[in-house]
C-alpha cells in the first residue's frame, strides 16, 4: 500500500537554529508532493508543493523542500527558524498523474521553537 | 471572506447514534473531501467528491456516508456502524484542475461516549 512516513514526531529547536524535517514515501510511479502546516488555532494550509521540474522548491515564510527521487524523499528545510514557526507539519503525497485529489498524509511532526 | 466552514466545532454523541457533520464552502470549488485526524496518524481520507451528485470512497469509508447535492455542501454522517468514531474531522475543497491543492476547514472534534 502507498504510504508516507515522517520520522520526526516532535522536534524542539531554539530560534535561529536550522530545521530539516524528513519525509519518505513508498514507490508508486508519478508523485506530487506537498507540505502542509497547521499553526496553533489555525486551519491546515499549504506550505509548498512539487509537481515536476526543479527538485528544489520554495514555499512561504522561507521554507524550502528538496525532492530526491532516488531516495523517495521530500524533506522540508528552513535555515533559521522563528518562534512563529511553532506548528504541526504534514507531508502529503498525491500518487499518479490523473489528479484525483487523493492525498496520502504522513503522521505529522510537531515543531516547537523556543524563543 | 471566502473559505470553508465546519460546524459545530465540538460535538458530543452517545454511542449508537448517527451524527452529521456540516461542511460548507464558498470558494466555488468543484472537489470536496473529508479526512479524519487521529493523534500520531496524520490525516486519512474518508470520502471525496469531484463533482455534484458524485462521490467516491477513500481509504477508511466504512461506517461513514456522504451526500453531494449542492456544490457548496458536503455533509458527512458518522453512523453507529463506525467502530471508533471519536476523532477530529477535517473537510477540504479544491479546484477541479488542481485537486491536490486543498483548502481546509477548521475541523469538528467529535466525541462519542
Amino acid at each position: 500500500a502507498q504510504s508516507v512516513s515522517q520520522h520526526n514526531h516532535h522536534v524542539i529547536l531554539s530560534e535561529a537554529a536550522s530545521l530539516e524535517l524528513g519525509c519518505n514515501y513508498s514507490y508508486g510511479g508519478t508523485v506530487n508532493l506537498f507540505w502542509y502546516v497547521q499553526y496553533p488555532g489555525q486551519h491546515l494550509q499549504l506550505l509548498l508543493k512539487y509537481f515536476s521540474g526543479d527538485p528544489l522548491v520554495k514555499g512561504i515564510k522561507g521554507f524550502e523542500a528538496e525532492f530526491i527521487k532516488s531516495k523517495f524523499s521530500f524533506n522540508l528545510r528552513k535555515p533559521s527558524v522563528q518562534w512563529s514557526d511553532t506548528a504541526e507539519y504534514f507531508c502529503a503525497v498525491g500518487y499518479g498523474s490523473s489528479n484525483t485529489g487523493k492525498l496520502i498524509f504522513g503522521q505529522g511532526t510537531t515543531l516547537q521553537v523556543k524563543p | 471572506d471566502g473559505g470553508i466552514t465546519q460546524s459545530p466545532k465540538y460535538l458530543f454523541r452517545k454511542e449508537g447514534q448517527n451524527v452529521t457533520l456540516s461542511c460548507e464552502q464558498n470558494l466555488n470549488h468543484d472537489a470536496m473531501y473529508w479526512y479524519r485526524q487521529d493523534p500520531g496518524q496524520g490525516l486519512r481520507l474518508i470520502y471525496y467528491s469531484q463533482i455534484v451528485n458524485d462521490f467516491q470512497k477513500g481509504d477508511i469509508a466504512e461506517g461513514y456516508s456522504v451526500s453531494r447535492e449542492k456544490k457548496e455542501s458536503f455533509p458527512l454522517t458518522v453512523t453507529s456502524a463506525q467502530k471508533n468514531p471519536t476523532a477530529f474531522y477535517l473537510c477540504a475543497s479544491s479546484p477541479r484542475d488542481r485537486t491536490y491543492e486543498q483548502y481546509f476547514g477548521p475541523g469538528t472534534r467529535l466525541t462519542v461516549t
